[in-house]
């Protein structure tokens, strides 16, 4: 079983609206948790990573939040933009180099 | 892309054909990882190398080699061995000073 479920699986919005993706892992110990954007056919790009201390991090309109008592993780994406259309992938690890623990991403598709 | 450049950007293998993926960054970052990405699934790890001549398997190893003989190399070679090569494959690097990892633009591998 994966310990990194992400939900939905996919969604389609309209251009201008919000949104909220979730994130419930498993993984123990906690070391951070990491919000990737994936443009198909490309390689990951970071918004957000927090540590264990952190239950907040915004970048632009992408903002994250971590729960780290009840293991779980959320991205809203405001005001949504075509150019917002892309996987987005929650990853948690241990430490800082090791092993991460990647989620199967939440498929965007923003429509105008 | 963040300083990683994988080629060939399309692979093609033939039964029994061993096939090398490269992959280089200038970010002078010590950690390197290669990662492959099947559609509905999180990237899992293959190998990992934190110094140069040195490196860990990862969570699917098997079938797949690598190499660490420069800082801004790390070489993915798929051999034979490997029955299900078909996927996208995702390199990145990690530097000493943070949590971020930066991607390639992937390479993907079919076989013929």
């Amino acid at each position: 079983k994966n310990q990194v479920e992400q939900s939905p699986q996919s969604l389609i919005i309209l251009e201008g609206k919000n949104c909220t993706l979730q994130c419930n892992y498993t993984v123990s110990p906690f070391s951070n948790l990491r919000w990737y954007k994936q443009d198909t056919g490309r390689g990951p790009v970071s918004l957000t990573i927090m540590t264990f201390s952190e239950n907040t991090k915004s970048n632009g309109r992408y903002t994250a939040t971590l729960d780290a008592d009840t293991k779980q993780s959320s991205l809203h994406i405001t005001a949504s933009q075509l150019s917002d259309s892309a996987s987005y992938i929650c990853v948690v690890s241990t430490d800082s180099w090791g092993k991460f623990q990647f989620g199967a991403g939440t498929q965007v598709v923003v429509t105008p | 892309d963040g300083g990683i450049t994988q080629s060939p950007k399309y692979l093609f293998r033939k039964e029994g054909q061993n096939v090398t993926l490269s992959c280089e960054q200038n970010l002078n970052h010590d950690a390197m990882y290669w990662y492959r990405q099947d559609p509905g699934q999180g990237l899992r790890l293959i190998y990992y190398s934190q110094i140069v001549n040195d490196f860990q398997k990862g969570d699917i190893a098997e079938g797949y080699s690598v190499s660490r003989e420069k800082k801004e190399s790390f070489p993915l070679t798929v051999t034979s061995a490997q029955k299900n090569p078909t996927a996208f494959y995702l390199c990145a690097s990690q530097g000493s000073s943070g949590y971020i990892q930066y991607f390639g633009a992937g390479t993907r591998l079919s076989v013929l």
